[in-house]
């Protein structure tokens, strides 16, 4: 399969822990963020998403995070699990460009 | 409903060669995106495709180009290989219809280029 991220920096949370995975983003224009999930050899999945007018959105296990003051985004996991062991970047956007600007990813390694 | 494929999955060049990478869309999506990914790094996105031109393009030199089909897949063209361009291609379809491009972008598995 494929290693994805073998210097990213790692997270080692124990089964059934919370989870945080932290991201600077770059540009304050920056209106729309996504966090994806990478496993060993796939491609990105698409996990949760947040537009710059919200603070905080929840999904199914997964909460997302946006400080735009200090251009931050978090993705908190409840109940890690060991299918959750991944890379995750985060992804931003900005209204005038379809391109996404990727985040050099943080590796989840689940132990139990 | 097949999800974004693309082929081939592994290929080795040599440098100064040249590649051709292969993209089928989500079924119903008219939307293509490619983003090279090296090892340890997140994507980066070289161009994007609709209504069969590019509409957009990442910091990639003129040697990456790309096409789109009436049947809305895609190609990407790497001329005069080198060393560095050694990684993991990825497409992404999605269903913009000239709009900005939402969540829902979905990735292929990627083509892993080796360029020796």
């Amino acid at each position: 399969g494929e290693n994805v991220g073998l210097h990213l920096p790692t997270l080692s949370v124990q089964e059934g822990d919370n989870s945080i995975i932290n991201c600077a983003y770059s540009n304050s224009a920056s209106d729309y963020f996504i966090w994806y999930k990478q496993e060993s050899g796939k491609g990105p999945q698409f996990i949760i998403d947040i537009r710059s007018n919200m603070d905080k959105r929840q999904g199914q296990r997964v909460t997302v995070l946006l400080n735009k003051t200090v251009k931050h985004l978090s993705l908190q996991i409840a109940a890690t699990q060991p299918g959750d062991s991944a890379v995750y970047f985060c992804a931003e956007n900005t209204w005038d460009t379809d391109k996404l600007i990727f985040g050099t990813g943080t590796r989840l390694q689940v132990f139990p | 409903d097949a999800g974004v494929t693309q082929s081939p999955t592994h290929l080795i060049k040599t440098r100064g060669q040249q590649v051709t990478l292969r993209c089928s869309p989500k079924s119903g999506h008219d939307t293509v995106s490619w983003y090279q990914q090296a090892l340890g790094q997140g994507p980066q996105f070289i161009f994007q495709y609709y209504e069969e031109e590019e509409r957009q393009r990442g910091n990639f030199p003129d040697r990456f180009s790309g096409h789109q089909f009436p049947n809305y897949s895609s190609e990407l063209n790497v001329n005069a290989l080198l060393l560095g361009d050694s990684a993991l291609y990825l497409c992404a379809s999605s269903l913009a219809g000239g709009g900005r491009i939402t969540g829902e972008l979905f990735f292929g598995e990627g083509s892993r280029l080796t360029v020796l």
